[in-house]
């Protein structure tokens, strides 16, 4: 069964404190990996999309990473406004449907 | 330009009624689809359509839940017979759609669906 798995579930980092999310995903030919941002009460804030492996994209303080099993958002010197949660997500193959992790809830403390 | 639009953004209905959500997805995008959120759960996939074609169906929970779309633009979620396992968060997005091999999906804000 394909499945997405992020962690850690939660995490607290001091501004500044640079970290990394990952997401984990098994699903036979990969035809997209998309990171999203949600902020309470609102709907998932797209970031970036990756396809292949050992391709990176940037945005800001984050960057996001691929390899054939996994995706990193790096975050470099957060600050408080980066505080939300960060879902991955991957196109299940043969459908239009999206498979999605539950979450790493980020909080960065000023 | 407008991104996708829900309509309420929060609605509070008792046990046994009927509810309709709405969702104006962006201009252009040919594909739509529905979502629900659960506290603490991931995006739990309900219906996608293309135009006003719902070719995948398999998310929705029960026949309790329905939804059409209309001119290949707004779509509207219908839950009868509400329960209290069906509030949650409903999240509409769309895309471009059109068979492509991968597609960007851009989300609404939700409506907050709370049955009592």
């Amino acid at each position: 069964e394909d499945q997405v798995t992020q962690s850690p579930e939660a995490l607290r980092l001091q501004e500044g404190e640079s970290s990394s999310l990952n997401c984990s995903y098994t699903v036979s030919g990969l035809r997209g990996l998309f990171w999203y941002r949600q902020d309470p009460g609102k709907g998932p804030e797209f970031l970036f999309t990756l396809y292949s492996a050992g391709e990176e994209k940037e945005k800001e303080r984050l960057k996001a990473t691929l390899t054939k099993k996994e995706s990193f958002l790096h975050i470099t010197a957060p600050k408080p406004e980066d505080s939300a949660t960060y879902l991955c997500a991957v196109q299940d193959p043969g459908t239009y449907k999206y498979i999605f992790g539950t979450g790493t809830r980020l909080k960065v403390l000023a | 330009g407008a991104g996708v639009s829900q309509s309420p953004s929060n609605k509070v209905t008792e046990k046994g009624k009927d509810v309709e959500l709405r969702c104006d997805p962006i201009s252009g995008h040919t594909a739509l689809y529905w979502y629900r959120q659960s506290l603490g759960q991931g995006l739990e996939f309900l219906i996608y359509f293309q135009g006003n074609s719902a070719p995948d169906k398999s998310g929705l929970p029960s026949d309790r839940f329905s939804a059409e779309r209309t001119g290949g633009s707004v779509s509207t979620l219908t839950i009868q017979r509400t329960q209290q396992e069906d509030s949650a968060v409903y999240l509409c997005a769309s895309s471009l759609g059109g068979g492509r091999g991968t597609d960007t999906q851009y989300f609404g804000p939700g409506t907050r669906l709370t049955v009592l």
